[in-house]
């Protein structure tokens, strides 16, 4: 099984910052199948990023994916109110498809 | 617009059976594999299930291998998640997810709520 640990744990920032949080698998997770996703509170996640690198449909470009291998990143270049949230990676490259333990950016 | 939109959920005591109904609309639902993702109480997130497009394949984890089953009528656009020998860890709410096809789950319903508790 792959594990995937994201850091930090809680993000504390201010509207208008820039939010870099990591994903760091256990097993280097082949062709990028990597996905980044944001759950705020009571709704059902939805998905940023997939491929690692590529925004899905209707998300805002200062969202942006980078990694490879064993190391991913999420990127907000500046931080809107309505980005503060929980955010989780998941490899779909191997079965189980697995999450990370997730990221909470709040304001600070 | 995707639609899902789970059913089914409710307080069962352990050892007991319940089944999950995701209906879907604004796709072709035979077109996609699906899969359930559940979220225990102030926890993260876990893939639960997954099926193939023609349902003729179906993976789980550990966790739930032996107990869950998940099936779809395609005549019918639903997925069903039958959860038998139910143990308080399951108790999360369940999400049904489309399973996009460049990858990651790319619809999401509200979830349904199942509590195992006696």
């Amino acid at each position: 099984e792959i594990v995937l640990t994201q850091s930090p744990g809680t993000l504390s920032l201010s509207p208008g910052d820039r939010a870099t949080l990591s994903c760091r698998a256990s097993q280097s997770v082949t062709s990028g199948y990597l996905a980044w996703y944001q759950q705020k509170p009571g709704q059902a996640p939805r998905l940023l990023i997939y491929g690692a690198s590529t925004r899905a449909t209707g998300i805002p470009d200062r969202f942006s994916g980078s990694g490879s291998g064993t190391d991913f990143t999420l990127t907000i270049s500046r931080l809107e109110p309505e980005d503060f949230a929980v955010f989780y990676c998941q490899q779909y490259d191997r079965s189980p498809r697995t999450f990370g333990q997730g990221t909470k950016v709040e304001i600070k | 617009e995707v639609q899902l939109v789970e059913s089914g959920g409710g307080l069962v005591q352990p050892g007991g059976s319940l089944r999950l109904s995701c209906v879907a609309s604004g796709f072709t639902f035979s077109s996609y594999a699906m899969a359930w993702i559940r979220q225990a109480p102030g926890k993260g997130l876990e893939w639960v299930s997954a099926i193939h497009t023609s349902g003729s394949y179906t993976y789980y984890p550990d966790s739930v291998k032996g107990r869950f089953t998940l099936s779809r009528d395609n005549s019918k656009n639903t997925l069903y998640l039958q959860m038998n020998s139910l143990r308080a860890d399951d108790t999360a709410v369940y999400y049904c997810a489309r399973v996009g096809w460049m990858g990651g789950y790319d619809s999401w319903g509200q979830g349904t709520l199942v509590t195992v508790s006696s």
